[in-house]
């Protein structure tokens, strides 16, 4: 079955790098997102990565991917305020239109 | 234009009232979606249409009925609903991912429904 799996808080300090980790079990995923959801607000993609490649940087975005472990993370260098969000890791396959969420990681700035 | 719109931004209704929420994209995306949200919670599947097709209905109960006029707009009709059905309705709509695109969700900002 597909189940994508996030922590759902973190606390970094302002200036700092954040990482936010995901797993994932479907081996069949083709693309795999993560997206920013601020305070009653829809979901923004923030960024993706193809199922074949380990690290995609934008930014001070870095994602990398270990597929092997079906774990993903999201690197936020140089944290600001505007950063504090949830964001949600999500993949897709190629079987159907469907993308799965997990449960979101609430990122919290601290000063 | 990339922007995925969605009308009305809130909607307060009764159990016995009938109402609909909108969505409309521009972007010539070939499919859409109805995601529930609960506060604190992810996004849930609720619909999808393809080419103008439900292609993916995830057991909603039929107290919401999805329709897709055109391949630009999608329509929630709500109908009988129940107070734990308060939520944000998220409409997304997405490129064909079997032209090599990524298949990425574009969001509306949602609808948020309080019933009574």
């Amino acid at each position: 079955g597909e189940d994508v799996e996030q922590s759902l808080f973190l606390s970094v300090r302002e200036g700092d790098s954040s990482v936010i980790n995901c797993t994932y079990t479907d081996s069949s995923s083709t693309y795999l997102y993560w997206y920013k959801q601020e305070p009653g607000a829809g979901l923004q993609l923030l960024t993706y990565i193809f199922s074949n490649m380990d690290m995609k940087q934008d930014q001070r975005l870095t994602v990398l991917l270990n597929k092997k472990d079906k774990h993903l993370s999201l690197r936020i260098a140089d944290t600001q305020t505007g950063d504090s969000a949830i964001y949600f890791c999500a993949e897709s396959t190629s079987r159907d239109d469907k993308i799965i969420f997990g449960k979101g990681t609430r990122l919290h700035i601290l000063p | 234009d990339t922007e995925v719109t969605q009308t009305p931004k809130h909607l307060v209704m009764g159990m016995t009232n009938k109402k609909s929420l909108k969505c409309e994209q521009h972007m010539g995306h070939r499919a859409m979606y109805w995601y529930k949200q609960k506060a604190k919670k992810p996004p849930e599947l609720m619909f999808v249409y393809s080419y103008e097709k439900l292609s993916i209905n995830e057991s909603v109960p039929s107290r919401f009925s999805p329709e897709c006029p055109n391949s630009s707009l999608l329509n929630l009709h709500l109908h009988a609903l129940q107070p734990e059905d308060s939520a944000l309705y998220l409409c997304a709509s997405s490129q064909d991912r079997e032209r090599g695109t990524t298949g990425e969700l574009f969001f509306g900002e949602g609808s948020r429904l309080t019933v009574l």
